[in-house]
């Protein structure tokens, strides 16, 4: 059982590139959510789904655009990548909105130069 | 959600108790108190949660004070690999989308 699984671990960007970051879950869940995470402000939410085909706004939706086509894959895009954007991405799962745990994957880093 | 207050870092030494606080004086009634972690460049760890029972599993064991405005995260026999980045958070447990709120959180440091 993998989990969370996220692609790529590591990424270098050019400003104004444009890359897919892909989450996968094995574990049937309907909630998904993307997380950037930055030295000194804790993990912030991005974008998150509530169940296949819906997507939602988070905190710091800006830049980013998601897709929810399959339920087990939940796609994080940057159209055109900033500097701004450099960060640890984490992707998670949870089953429903009243089970507590939430599954992380291992994060991707991303370096826009 | 309720903001929650933690201490910047605490120090344990190996294989003796870990007594994480954390303050949460402004909690409501329907919020639950749930720990994670981060151990270093890996993605957050669930670890326990709880209303207002105190919670054990195999992990940890969970106290919550009779008011609920604080509790504590013990791991009874700390080990090297239970240092980490520990963060508390409070949220109503039906919410909407299971937003968690990560707070900077307590950096465990275990030493030998």
């Amino acid at each position: 059982n993998a989990g969370v699984t996220q692609t790529p671990k590591f990424r270098v960007l050019k400003t104004g590139q444009s890359m897919t970051l892909l989450c996968a879950q094995d574990m049937n869940h309907e909630y998904m959510y993307w997380y950037r995470q930055d030295p000194g402000m804790g993990l912030r939410l991005i974008h998150y789904s509530v169940g296949e085909g819906t997507t939602a706004k988070g905190e710091v939706p800006d830049g980013y655009n998601v897709s929810r086509l399959k339920k087990q894959n939940f796609l994080l895009g940057l159209e055109s990548a900033a500097p701004s954007q450099t960060s640890v991405y984490f992707c998670a799962s949870k089953a429903y909105r009243e089970v507590t745990e939430a599954f992380f994957g291992q994060g991707t880093r991303l370096t826009v130069v | 959600d309720a903001k929650t207050t933690q201490p910047p870092s605490m120090d344990c030494a190996e294989g003796r108790a870990a007594n994480l606080p954390c303050n949460h004086s402004t909690i409501s009634g329907n919020e639950y108190v749930y720990w994670y972690r981060q151990i270093h460049s890996q993605g957050p760890q669930y670890i326990i949660h709880g209303l207002k029972n105190n919670e054990t599993n195999e992990m940890a064991s969970l106290i919550i004070t009779e008011d609920r405005k604080s509790s504590t995260l013990i791991l009874p026999h700390a080990t090297l690999r239970d240092t980490a980045v520990y963060y508390c958070i409070v949220r109503e447990g039906g919410t909407s989308y299971g937003k968690l709120t990560f707070g900077q959180g307590t950096i465990l440091t275990v030493h030998p």
